[in-house]
């Protein structure tokens, strides 16, 4: 099965500081994503990536920035973490026309 | 844009019974349906996807079929199990001319399932 790692696990954060959320599959896919979730409702797409060095704004992207310096790594930042970005934090990688696989998830709490 | 709707948010079973999550969508394109089940504080998980119109399509005791005349893609069962209680969500993906990989996600369904 594909495999997509995210690290932390698990971040608690201040309001007003940089948080760096990292991705890495090992799937040789192209496309990679970012999503959040919050309690008990879905999936949400901050950024994503199809090529390395570049990427693409999904339907949430205020507050977000990301980076993608290869295939296999595509992190998410938030510049000034706010506590509306608490939340659960996927990501996901595939190739066209295919499933996305996605990572155990990063747990962030802003407080 | 694309959306996908799913009805219900809770969905509450004895176990043995059969079960039906709907899900209707909205594309211009040629649609590629997916579900996907989500386990407490695990990773969404893929159940059944499928581009094929009127064939239904099987896993782990689950079943849907694409039905592009009436945009649906309905989650099935006959008998649930203690174990199928989790989060389920549809999505949609953009397949034909400009399409560009990105799934959208119903809200999700709450499939509880009690003794």
């Amino acid at each position: 099965e594909a495999a997509v790692t995210q690290s932390p696990r698990s971040k608690v954060a201040v309001t007003g500081g940089k948080v760096t959320l990292s991705c890495h599959q090992t799937n040789n896919h192209d496309y990679m994503y970012w999503y959040r979730q919050d309690t008990g409702h879905g999936l949400r797409l901050i950024h994503y990536s199809y090529v390395a060095d570049s990427t693409e704004k999904g339907d949430i992207p205020d507050g977000y920035k990301a980076s993608r310096p290869s295939q296999e790594n595509f992190s998410l930042i938030l510049e000034l973490a706010s506590l509306s970005q608490t939340a659960v934090y996927f990501c996901a990688s595939t190739r066209w026309g295919r499933e996305q696989y996605f990572g155990p998830g990063t747990r962030l709490t802003v407080l | 844009g694309d959306s996908v709707t799913q009805t219900e948010g809770l969905v509450t079973l004895t176990k043995g019974l059969p079960v039906m999550l709907n899900c209707t969508y909205q594309t211009t394109y040629s649609p590629f349906l997916f579900w996907y089940v989500q386990h407490l504080n695990e990773a969404p998980k893929l159940l059944l996807k499928s581009s094929t119109d009127n064939k239904r399509t099987e896993h782990q005791g689950f079943y849907a079929t694409l039905h592009k005349s009436s945009s649906s893609f309905h989650l099935q069962k006959s008998s649930v199990q203690l174990s199928d209680s989790a989060l389920y969500f549809c999505a949609l993906s953009e397949m034909g001319t400009g399409g560009n990989n990105k799934l959208t996600f119903g809200q999700g369904t709450v499939l509880s399932v009690i003794p």
